[in-house]
């Protein structure tokens, strides 16, 4: 069964540095990959997604993330930290035969600091 | 905005009781998801529907059901409700069902809360 971790529920940054914000996979077979945001009172919007053409993914906002199958991994980065990246960020994964049911790891919390 | 509806925005209610949670998807999107957030759970994948079909189903109580209707709107029943079902419960809609290929949008959620 498919699952992900993300190391750091709290993530705190200086505007302008970098961001980087974790996610380590569990899969027998590569799976497909999500990052996802979450400003508060709002829904979840899609950042970027693994789905196997490039290991390293971008997103909106300035965001990527690399896959690395050696690793297990799925790290979100972005060189530059903006105080409207403040959100919580959430790394999901599913199977590559239901790519319907997501998996949610636990969220991570990012403020920015001016 | 995503495009997504839903509604109500707000639900306080007692334990035991019956709720329903309306989703309406973005036009043109046949695919409905619900999932629910919560303190202890975290994010959750309920269920999918897809045209009126159910394709998929997660961690979906049995005293939780849902349906799709004909003009594509979703409903999402809660029944016997209990504390623990206080959460925030999200509306998703897609084109299709494959998430590998299209992007899921979601709605700005109903905060649920059972006293």
């Amino acid at each position: 069964a498919q699952s992900v971790t993300q190391l750091g529920s709290h993530v705190s940054v200086s505007e302008g540095a970098l961001v980087l914000l974790r996610c380590n996979y569990s899969s027998s077979v590569p799976p497909y990959l999500f990052w996802y945001v979450q400003y508060p009172n709002q829904g979840l919007q899609l950042l970027l997604k693994y789905t196997s053409a490039a290991t390293l993914v971008k997103g909106i906002n300035g965001f990527e993330a690399e896959f690395k199958k050696s690793e297990t991994s799925f790290h979100l980065t972005k060189p530059s930290a903006h105080m409207s990246d403040a959100a919580e960020y959430f790394c999901a994964v599913s199977a590559r035969g239901a790519t319907n049911k997501l998996i949610f790891g636990t969220g991570t919390l990012l403020a920015v600091q001016p | 905005d995503s495009g997504v509806t839903q509604t109500p925005k707000h639900l306080i209610t007692a334990t035991g009781q019956r709720v329903t949670l309306r989703c309406s998807p973005r036009s043109g999107d046949l695919s409905v998801y619900w999932y629910q957030q919560s303190l202890d759970q975290g994010l959750q994948f309920l269920i999918h529907y897809y045209n009126g079909e159910e394709r998929a189903k997660g961690n979906i109580l049995e005293r939780f059901s849902a349906q799709q209707f004909p003009d594509l709107h979703s409903e999402l029943n809660l029944s016997s409700l209990e504390l623990g079902d206080s959460a925030l419960y999200f509306c998703a809609s897609s084109v299709g069902g494959s998430l590998y290929q299209e992007t899921q949008y979601f709605g700005p959620g109903t905060r649920l809360l059972v006293l």
